[in-house]
């Protein structure tokens, strides 16, 4: 089934620590996103790529840092986790047209 | 800049009532607009988009250029449309990103 994939879903970690959130999609998208969203508030945008070996900084800025080596797959890193990272991250994909994005479930990051 | 506004952080209604969450945007071409819908637990889904000018759940939205506006309406609420709405623009072309608003809580009362 098409779908677009986030793992872990949640993760506890302490300040310093290196994480690579994961994100996968079978939806056969070439465009993939990545947003930074606190409980009942906004999107912000942080990072897109609309390729492989494409990948651009989005409206917030963040100290995280992408890559897009496959088409389907769009890991987002963090070298050194801080408190301020915390926040629930989503990602999404979505197709040439008709622009309307396809979110995964989240993954709520909590630095201690 | 684009920009989405969303005046009403918190829209409380009774079951049976109207509802409608505005939506202001700014932008000098010709946008696509969207109605995305979170429920508890749910992951952020499309609710509408207006160019397929569709009812979805029974919500309705029009973009009115000249208002510059694409409120999202239905005539009558229903418990479980308690959600967190956003309304989001693209500006087409070849930029695929969107730009959101900052979410309207609708809670639905008994």
């Amino acid at each position: 089934e098409a779908d677009i994939y986030q793992t872990p879903r949640y993760l506890v970690i302490g300040t310093g620590k290196k994480i690579t959130l994961e994100c996968s999609q079978t939806m056969g998208h070439d465009k993939m996103y990545w947003y930074q969203q606190d409980p009942g508030m906004e999107l912000h945008l942080i990072h897109y790529s609309y390729g492989v070996n494409s990948t651009e900084k989005g409206d917030l800025s963040s100290e995280s840092t992408v890559s897009r080596i496959r088409t389907e797959h769009f890991p987002l890193t963090l070298e050194s986790a801080r408190p301020s990272h915390t926040s629930q991250y989503l990602c999404a994909s979505s197709d040439r047209l008709p622009y309307e994005q396809y979110f995964g479930p989240g993954t709520r990051l909590t630095v201690t | 800049a684009q920009r989405v506004t969303q005046p009403e952080k918190l829209l409380s209604v009774f079951k049976g009532a109207p509802v409608e969450l505005k939506c202001n945007y700014s932008y000098s071409g010709s946008p696509e607009l969207f109605w995305y819908v979170q429920y508890s637990r749910q992951r952020l889904q499309l609710l509408l988009r207006h160019i397929s000018r569709e009812s979805i759940k029974g919500f309705t939205a029009d973009l009115n250029k000249g208002e510059t506006s694409f409120h999202l309406k239905k005539p009558f609420a229903q418990e479980e449309d308690s959600a967190m709405y956003y309304c989001a623009l693209s500006s087409g072309g070849s930029n695929y990103k969107l730009t959101f608003g900052k979410g309207t809580l609708l809670t639905v009362n008994p």
